[in-house]
């Protein structure tokens, strides 16, 4: 089983819909959990960290289930510049590294 | 503030021949990493440095090499390219080694024919 686990998409949604996306571990020792993002052929940026009880962020909602192992990005009243690649990031314990996901691609469309 | 600054930006390499990719950042972060990024496998970790002075393997070591010449720097070295090294490289870094999220350079595109 892979370490971190992501739908790979595409999701189509149109401006204005709900999304949401979800990506599983499999270590139930990690501790850090992050969502990014990527533009096509730019590197990954942050979106948001995922705390143990929930962060929200404007449009974006972050959660993270521990006894499922899995995180989950919320994204409200899309907009077509959120079109993009979400990248789910979790620790690997024991190892001081993060591992990425293969990531989740969203088209908005007018 | 530059953050994490990767060179070069393109490059094409004929197969066997050698270069050194290198990655710098001002933020006085303890650890750094390079990763590869090819279609529909994601993000490989190559090489970390968790810390000054010391570097480990990631997933996909072979065939690469890496200096953490001091704080700020840290290069990726490919001894003999392959065209199986095609890809996207990414160098990172953060402040501390897991818990702290990674900062990314613009990444490099290498071709090798």
């Amino acid at each position: 089983r892979k370490e971190v686990e992501q739908d790979p998409g595409p999701f189509n949604v149109p401006e204005g819909a709900t999304v949401a996306f979800n990506c599983t571990y499999s270590n139930s020792a990690s501790q850090s959990f992050f969502w990014y993002r990527q533009d096509c052929r730019k590197e990954p940026k942050l979106l948001m960290s995922v705390y143990s009880s929930g962060n929200e962020d404007g449009r974006f909602t972050a959660q993270l289930n521990r006894a499922s192992q899995y995180i989950s990005l919320l994204i409200r009243d899309s907009k077509l510049s959120d079109s993009a690649t979400y990248l789910c990031v979790v620790n690997s314990p024991g190892f001081q590294k993060l591992v990425f996901g293969t990531g989740t691609r969203l088209l908005v469309s007018p | 503030n530059a953050g994490v600054t990767q060179t070069p930006k393109f490059q094409v390499l004929k197969t066997g021949q050698s270069m050194t990719l290198q990655c710098a950042q001002d933020m006085n972060h303890n650890s750094m990493y390079w990763y590869r990024q090819d279609p529909g496998m994601g993000l490989r970790l190559i090489y970390y440095s968790a810390s000054e002075g010391t570097t480990d393997k990631g997933e996909v070591p072979n065939g690469y090499n890496v200096s953490r010449l001091n704080k700020r720097e840290f290069s990726l070295r490919l001894e003999s390219a392959a065209p199986s090294q095609t890809s996207v490289y990414f160098c990172a870094s953060t402040p501390s080694s897991y818990n702290s999220p990674l900062h990314f350079g613009n990444g490099t595109r290498l071709t090798v024919t």
